[in-house]
């Protein structure tokens, strides 16, 4: 079955950088895009971007375009979303999501908590 | 960007109603909509894709119609675990965009 296990929460401080990973098992890694979503407390769901697992490429919303930054590592089937220059308003559930066949998203990591504090 | 506007916010209900929830676009996203279900501490989960058709899995009491600019999920007969908060998503061109969200809660 598909699963997109994601590495633990982390605290920051502003300034710093995190960097969250998605491991996914289940289906071939490299067959299908993966999302990254983020949702501050008691907010609503903001896409952030995409990236191309068997290239590489990806796709940044503008919001995040200077500071994000997506990876992966296909002998591992992990993704990385690392997001640097952090500040307060940053503070959110961060999710890996992967990209369906009809180009949205179907099934989601667990989420990983990044607090951003000083 | 395409903006996507939902409504209501929020909706007090009571087992056993009908309800609708809505959303349009800013723009005509044909119907690369889907519906998504969100309990509190847990991750979003897929109800509706390509606006109308049911995920594997879901409850038939869950429908969702419309195409172009103007989308509804529907459930026909409210469960207990059916109180969440439910958003849609547009996936026709990037950036993808969520709506503001919907949070139905127990009358």
């Amino acid at each position: 079955q598909v699963q997109l296990v994601q590495s633990g929460a982390e605290v920051k401080k502003p300034g710093a950088s995190v960097k969250v990973s998605c491991k996914a098992s289940g289906y071939t890694f490299t067959s299908y895009y993966m999302h990254w979503v983020r949702q501050a407390p008691g907010q609503g769901l903001e896409w952030m971007g995409i990236i191309n697992p068997s290239g590489g490429s990806t796709n940044y919303a503008q919001k995040f375009q200077d500071r994000v930054n997506m990876t992966r590592d296909t002998s591992t089937s992990t993704v990385y979303m690392e997001l640097s220059s952090l500040r307060s308003e940053d503070t959110a559930v961060y999710y890996c999501a992967r990209r369906s066949g009809d180009y949205a998203l179907d099934y989601w990591g667990q989420g990983t908590l990044v607090t951003v504090s000083s | 960007d395409i903006q996507m506007t939902q409504s209501p916010s929020s909706l007090s209900a009571s087992v056993g109603d009908r309800v609708t929830i809505t959303c349009r676009a800013s723009q005509d996203i044909r119907n690369d909509l889907g519906w998504y279900q969100q309990k509190p501490g847990k991750a979003p989960k897929r109800l509706i894709y390509a606006a109308s058709s049911l995920q594997s899995g879901v409850p038939s009491r869950f429908s969702g119609s419309g195409s172009g600019t103007e989308f509804t999920l529907t459930i026909s007969s409210l469960q207990p675990e059916d109180f969440a908060t439910y958003y849609c998503l547009q996936h026709t061109i990037y950036p993808y965009t969520f709506g503001q969200g919907t949070k139905l809660e127990i009358k």
